[in-house]
């Protein structure tokens, strides 16, 4: 199965500090997206790649933010001078051009925990 | 602003028996709706889904309606299995296409064996 792989998994980081998280998506889809979710909270939109050209980004991801997909095969998501509210699930997710929304397939995220 | 709202945080059901979850959208461009469900440590998994153009459709135990002119719609289960204790998301998009979703809070179903 080579679904999508996000890692790390968990990571702890102390505030101020620099995080990077690395998402896989299934290898023959072409669009990957990033979302965030809080405790008590759904899922929210941070970004979506189109192969390796970033279409759209939500308020949400800030200056500190950044993302990448260098070859439209991997993705990396930045997050710089971490701050406590920064604290969340950061679910990656894929799907193959043409079926839009319906063809997501998530990650299990990569849980962060700023002290 | 909470576009996609899921009132109820929790739900209790018997197994066997039926399971009703609501969602309400006020973003009246919103034209595609699905259900996800969640389990803990692991990411969302699409369940069910539905067009503005129908009121209904149904997959299976699972079977999901909508209610254009109230903005609701409803995910049924049944019967519920032990195997459904989940959270699920009620998403929302405005076209098929626009790759983003707006998610509600999630209900947590508990179906008591």
């Amino acid at each position: 199965d080579t679904g999508v792989s996000q890692d790390p998994r968990h990571k702890i980081t102390k505030r101020g500090q620099n995080v990077t998280f690395r998402c896989d998506p299934i290898s023959e889809h072409n669009r990957l997206y990033w979302y965030r979710q809080t405790l008590g909270q759904g899922p929210e939109f941070l970004t979506y790649f189109q192969n390796e050209a970033q279409l759209e980004k939500s308020r949400l991801l800030s200056d500190r933010f950044s993302a990448e997909r260098p070859k439209g095969s991997f993705s990396t998501l930045e997050i710089q001078r971490t701050e406590q509210g920064d604290s969340a699930m950061y679910l990656c997710a894929s799907s193959p051009t043409g079926t839009g929304t319906f063809g997501y397939t998530f990650g299990s995220g990569t849980r962060l925990t700023v002290v | 602003d909470q576009q996609v709202k899921q009132n109820s945080p929790s739900l209790s059901v018997q197994e066997g028996r039926i399971s009703i979850l609501n969602c309400d959208y006020t973003n009246s461009m919103f034209d595609y709706f699905l259900w996800y469900k969640k389990y803990p440590a692991e990411g969302p998994t699409f369940l069910i889904s539905i067009s503005s153009i129908k009121d209904k459709n149904e997959d299976g135990r699972f079977t999901v309606f909508l209610n254009k002119s109230a903005k609701h719609l409803s995910l049924h289960i049944v019967p519920s299995q032990p195997g459904d204790s989940a959270v699920y998301f009620c998403a929302a998009s405005a076209w098929v296409g626009n790759e983003k979703l707006t998610f509600g809070t999630g209900t947590r179903l508990t179906i008591i064996p």
